[in-house]
């Protein structure tokens, strides 16, 4: 199956300071890529749909000041977690469609775990 | 808005025994339905999904799910459970922008 990347698997930063998460398609293009956050034993949350040459799409209530990303080209889509705080803690999961049309399964990334002290 | 429900937050079996992880839907429209399985601190995994034709729907790793129109329904099901099964399971519902909507997930326990 379609690989998906995420680096780093965890990061731990203090209060205050930026943090990026990498997202990559390793064996297909993706123009399109999700960015998700997940509380402990709970379901993944829509952050955001990242689009690959134009603006990130928001879901309601995602700061997209805090939350900042870029789709540089059809195989990375980046995450900075702005200023961090604690109650940004959570884990972290991109995803991206492999080929077009909306039916076709998404292949997820193994996920960040960021822990802001 | 389209959404899916998964009753139960956990299901536990005996090894051997049949896995059933229950998920309702409510969309407007045709639904386009997937499971996905989440072992610990890992990406989600595609197990498999429905969209059009026959009604049951065979995926990975031996599961199988039942679309059921009159009870807007489609439980995912195992005939013979393994300790491996032991995971987080997400039922979810695709939009026409490629969005998912996830269930809350439903914790399965197979006991050996």
């Amino acid at each position: 199956g379609a690989v998906v990347s995420q680096h780093p698997s965890w990061v731990i930063c203090k209060s205050g300071t930026s943090v990026k998460i990498e997202c990559r398609s390793l064996d297909f293009q993706a123009t399109t890529m999700f960015w998700y956050r997940q509380f402990p034993k709970q379901s993944l949350m829509l952050m955001a749909t990242s689009n690959e040459g134009s603006k990130a799409t928001y879901e309601q209530g995602v700061e997209k000041d805090k939350f900042l990303i870029n789709h540089a080209s059809l195989t990375l889509s980046t995450l900075t977690v702005t200023s961090a705080h604690p109650e940004d803690s959570s884990f972290y999961i991109c995803s991206a469609p492999r080929t077009s049309g909306p039916y076709n399964e998404q292949f997820f990334g193994p996920g960040t775990r960021l822990t802001v002290l | 808005a389209q959404s899916v429900a998964q009753p139960e937050d956990q299901v536990n079996v005996a090894e051997g025994n049949p896995l059933t992880v229950k998920c309702t839907y409510s969309v407007s429209g045709n639904p386009y339905l997937f499971w996905y399985v989440q072992y610990p601190n890992r990406g989600l995994q595609f197990l498999l999904k429905y969209i059009t034709g026959d009604n049951l729907v065979k995926g990975s790793y031996g599961f199988e799910a039942e679309f059921n129109k009159s009870q807007t329904s489609f439980h995912l099901k195992k005939p013979s459970a393994l300790v491996s099964d032991s995971a987080l399971y997400f039922c979810a519902v695709i939009s026409n922008d490629y969005k998912l909507s996830f269930g809350a997930g439903t914790t399965v326990t197979v006991r050996a």
